[in-house]
């Protein structure tokens, strides 16, 4: 059965704190996304990467960096946390190729104070 | 204008009765278009995709995609209560095959 992990489902950090947000898939999948989900705006994409250590911006990208070491785990990174960054973050992954399923994991529900 | 427009409801339709949802897209380009579902404090997980024009039928779920008219809907017959959530229409960009963009959703609610 296809799965997407994430390392937490709720998380509250302070405002100028770094957090980490893993994201692990075990399905072989090449394409490993991030998106943020917020009311009215639905999902943007923040970083896509398309194979290890390969990474590309999203829409909304300030703010944040990726790593992917490993081809099956795939990690957001805010620098330095602020309160506008408070949203349900959501790691999807995806084969390669013509636009394929993605698969989403359970989500994060990041709350910076 | 956004990339992929859809209504964001809530679209209220009887149990038993057709839900017809609807979604429009800007880039001429696209390919592959979906719908996923996403219940409320849950992840998004597809329902259907569709690459030709036409329609495309799953069970209850048939999709229709008029790339003329850039235009893509979902229509969910027999609707049952369990259907209510949002449904969240995905178009891929004619520039990045992988990448899909989503619309904002519409809510669902099956009133019985």
């Amino acid at each position: 059965d296809v799965k997407v992990t994430q390392s937490s489902r709720y998380l509250v950090k302070r405002t100028g704190e770094k957090v980490f947000l893993e994201c692990v898939q075990d399905m072989d999948h090449e394409n490993m996304f991030w998106y943020r989900q917020d009311p009215g705006l639905g999902l943007r994409l923040i970083y896509f990467s398309y194979d290890v250590k390969m990474k590309e911006k999203g829409d909304i990208p300030e703010g944040y960096s990726v790593s992917r070491e490993k081809k099956e785990r795939f990690s957001l990174i805010l620098e330095s946390a602020s309160t506008n960054q408070t949203s349900m973050y959501l790691c999807a992954s995806s084969n390669r190729g013509r636009a394929d399923t993605q698969y989403f994991g359970p989500g994060t529900r990041l709350t910076v104070l | 204008q956004k990339e992929v427009e859809q209504n964001s409801g809530p679209l209220s339709v009887p149990e038993g009765a057709i839900a017809s949802l609807n979604c429009t897209y800007s880039d001429r380009g696209s390919q592959s278009f979906f719908w996923y579902r996403q219940y409320s404090g849950k992840s998004p997980e597809l329902i259907m995709f569709i690459y030709s024009n036409g329609d495309k039928e799953d069970g209850r779920f048939t999709a229709q995609l008029n790339k003329a008219s850039q235009y893509v809907s979902l229509l969910i017959r027999d609707s049952q209560p369990s259907d209510s959530a949002t449904y969240l229409c995905a178009v891929n960009r004619y520039s990045s095959a992988s990448k899909i963009i989503f619309g904002s959703g519409t809510r669902l609610s099956i009133r019985p």
